[in-house]
């Protein structure tokens, strides 16, 4: 069962545009939300992290914006770069030592 | 700042090998963990290690063995690699063990079995 859901699989966007990433969970014990970029042949690093008490944060130009209600986040890339070509990965842990869960990864391609 | 090394980077077996991949972390971390990634599937927890000497099964634990011989180093064994498998093993670490704490990833161990 797959607890923590991203949408969609695969998406490109032109150089300039503003991609959104989304990622919806059902444990609504979850509060903690990072945000991990991995290239190709790379391992994951984490690029931004939110916490349900926040319904948004900002990183440059990633933003994650977070509704609790509806227990769905999105990660907002603005002015998108080549470089920004990769997987992103949402995950979700709660706060008593539990593993966190990943999602299956949304490939982002920026096309120049 | 610190490294994750995973060895060896391409790992090609037969069906029913015992293979073993290893994991070396200098971030001098507690917890160290295994991950599977499949295309399409996202990264699962295979086993995690809170401190040197211990071990903890995560969802898909069958099938592996792991072993945290020292705190730096965390290997993974596959018991009975099985035919056609192909899938990129994770070595992450971090300060504490739980889900709000960084985890920083290896460059991943690439399985094909024939």
């Amino acid at each position: 069962q797959q607890q923590v859901r991203q949408s969609p699989q695969s998406l490109t966007v032109w150089e300039g545009e503003t991609a959104i990433l989304n990622c919806s969970y059902e444990n609504s014990a979850f509060d903690y939300f990072p945000w991990y970029q991995q290239f190709p042949g790379e391992g994951p690093a984490l690029l931004i992290a939110i916490r349900s008490v926040s319904d948004k944060k900002e990183d440059g130009r990633f933003t994650i914006f977070f509704n609790k209600r509806e227990k769905k986040l999105s990660l907002h890339i603005t002015d998108s770069q080549p470089g920004d070509s990769a997987t992103y990965f949402c995950a979700a842990s709660t706060n008593n030592n539990n593993a966190p869960r990943f999602g299956a990864g949304t490939k982002l391609s920026v096309k120049p | 700042g610190g490294i994750i090394t995973q060895t060896p980077k391409f790992l090609i077996g037969q069906e029913g090998q015992k293979l073993t991949l290893k994991c070396q972390q200098n971030f001098n971390h507690d917890t160290m963990y295994w991950y599977r990634q499949d295309s399409g599937k996202g990264l699962r927890l295979i086993y995690y290690s809170i401190t040197e000497n211990d071990l903890q099964k995560g969802d898909l634990s069958e099938g592996y063995d792991a072993s945290r011989e020292k705190k730096s180093s965390f290997s993974l064994t596959v018991t009975s690699a099985q035919k056609n498998e192909m899938a990129v093993f994770l070595c992450a670490s971090s300060i504490l063990w739980g889900g709000q704490d960084t985890q920083y990833f290896g460059p991943g161990t690439r399985l094909l079995v024939l």
